[in-house]
């Protein structure tokens, strides 16, 4: 199978500008998450999608939004860019059924720089 | 408010010996624990992971040890080999959806 796969790879933007990541998840997976990885941070979770729907979400501003569509790939999208905005944006799929724990799978991550 | 605490940023360790990474956490709703691995310009894979009902859990030459009643969970690798070298992610998760919580990261170096 395919892994998770992450476009673009690296991304420059400017400050106000906004940016779409996207991720495509392992064929079947239907569960996908975003993260945020920074120095000194660790991963910071974004928010989690399930056959197209928003089920979880983390403690981000309201210019983070994400969706999935029917295909489970799913795009994150930051509006009006600031520079702590730069960091390694990690996508991961899960084969998660209801309340079965499952592990995820994570992309190569989009870095994104803040100019 | 970090919920899931590795202290150590790193940790070296000669070739053959024990690694130990631990790893702290407040939140008792957690009711599973996951750790990763992650090399550079890649993302983690996971590794091993343990349920609150368990107490240990072993896969070849990882072992994960939970501690409920002091929050704390810890893995070990034995033998240590430098393709171990990476940072390790302790992650915890719990309503059964996948909202998890990471940590920091620890930076284990195998020296051979």
């Amino acid at each position: 199978k395919a892994g998770v796969t992450q476009t673009p790879r690296y991304l420059i933007k400017t400050r106000g500008q906004q940016v779409t990541l996207s991720c495509s998840p392992i064929s079947g997976h239907r569960s996908v998450s975003w993260y945020q990885q920074t120095p000194g941070q660790g991963l910071q979770f974004l928010f989690e999608y399930f056959s197209e729907t928003q089920r979880n979400k983390g403690n981000f501003p309201g210019r983070f939004s994400g969706r999935q569509f029917s295909n489970s790939r799913s795009e994150m999208n930051v509006s009006t860019l600031e520079l702590g905005d730069s960091a390694l944006y990690l996508c991961a799929s899960s084969p998660q059924q209801s309340t079965v724990y499952n592990e995820q799978f994570f992309g190569p991550g989009t870095r994104l720089t803040v100019l | 408010d970090q919920q899931v605490k590795q202290n150590s940023p790193s940790l070296s360790v000669q070739e053959g010996r024990i690694s130990i990474l631990n790893c702290d956490y407040t939140n008792s709703m957690f009711d599973y624990f996951l750790w990763y691995k992650k090399y550079p310009a890649e993302g983690p894979t996971f590794l091993i992971s343990i349920s609150s009902i368990k107490d240990k859990n072993e896969d070849g030459r990882f072992t994960v040890f939970l501690n409920k009643s002091a929050k704390h969970l810890s893995l070990h690798i034995v033998p240590s080999q430098p393709g171990d070298s990476a940072v390790y992610f302790c992650a915890a998760n719990w309503g059964g959806y996948q909202k998890v919580t990471f940590g920091i990261g620890t930076k284990l170096q195998v020296i051979p």
